[in-house]
């Protein structure tokens, strides 16, 4: 089955740490450029990182930059957020997303998502 | 950075009807602009690439047109499972950017 399941998300306090995961199966995973994307509670979609399909190529929102690290696992068809110095504003459901082809820059499978909450 | 807006924000729309969202590019995006549909609890979901291109399993009455800085995404004979929010997204180039959103609701 083609799918995508993100992992990882909690409650952390401003300034802390954590690390998402996403697992796919069903198809090449190394085939494909992987993205998280976020959701705030009542706002709408942000696009966050995007990592290529060796991982040499590395894109991040400015929101995030300097602060998020995306990186991959191609033998363990994996996708990692590693999410330091949060922030209240960082609160939010993260999804790993693929496109329909390698590197296209649209999102054709989502994960369900994964919620993160930053609070004292 | 490629700003992307949407109107309207929100519409009340009933069933049968015929809907049209519009999605501005701050610069020209060519038709490297893509439509989704966001219903609470689930994952968002790809209903047309390349501004006018529907995706497989897409219902006809969803279509989509436009290029440069200004596109449409209209829905005909607007069915019940068709109540969600909707957002555009350019994938011209980084950062990728969505639309605020437009929340289509039952009149």
């Amino acid at each position: 089955q083609v799918q995508l399941v993100e992992s990882g998300g909690g409650l952390v306090k401003p300034g802390g740490a954590l690390r998402l995961s996403c697992a796919a199966s069903g198809f090449t995973f190394s085939d494909y450029y992987m993205n998280w994307i976020r959701q705030a509670p009542g706002k709408g979609l942000e696009w966050v990182s995007c990592i290529s399909s060796s991982g040499n190529l590395i894109y991040y929102a400015d929101s995030v930059k300097g602060r998020f690290t995306i990186s991959r696992d191609n033998a363990k068809n994996s996708l990692y957020l590693q999410m330091n110095s949060l922030r209240a504003e960082d609160t939010a459901v993260y999804y790993c997303a693929r496109p329909p082809a390698g590197y296209s820059k649209h999102f054709q499978l989502w994960g369900q998502g994964t919620l993160v909450t930053v609070s004292s | 950075d490629i700003q992307m807006t949407q109107s309207p924000s929100s519409l009340s729309a009933s069933i049968g009807d015929r809907v049209t969202i519009t999605c501005r590019a701050s610069q020209s995006s060519s038709t490297y602009l893509n439509w989704y549909q966001h219903i609470p609890g689930k994952a968002p979901k790809l209903l047309i690439h390349a501004a006018s291109s529907l995706e497989s399993g897409v219902p006809s009455r969803f279509s989509g047109s436009g290029s440069g800085t200004e596109f449409t995404l209209t829905i005909s004979n607007l069915q019940p499972e068709d109540f969600a929010t909707y957002y555009c997204q350019q994938s011209y180039s980084t950062p990728l950017t969505f639309g605020g959103g437009t929340k289509v609701e039952i009149k």
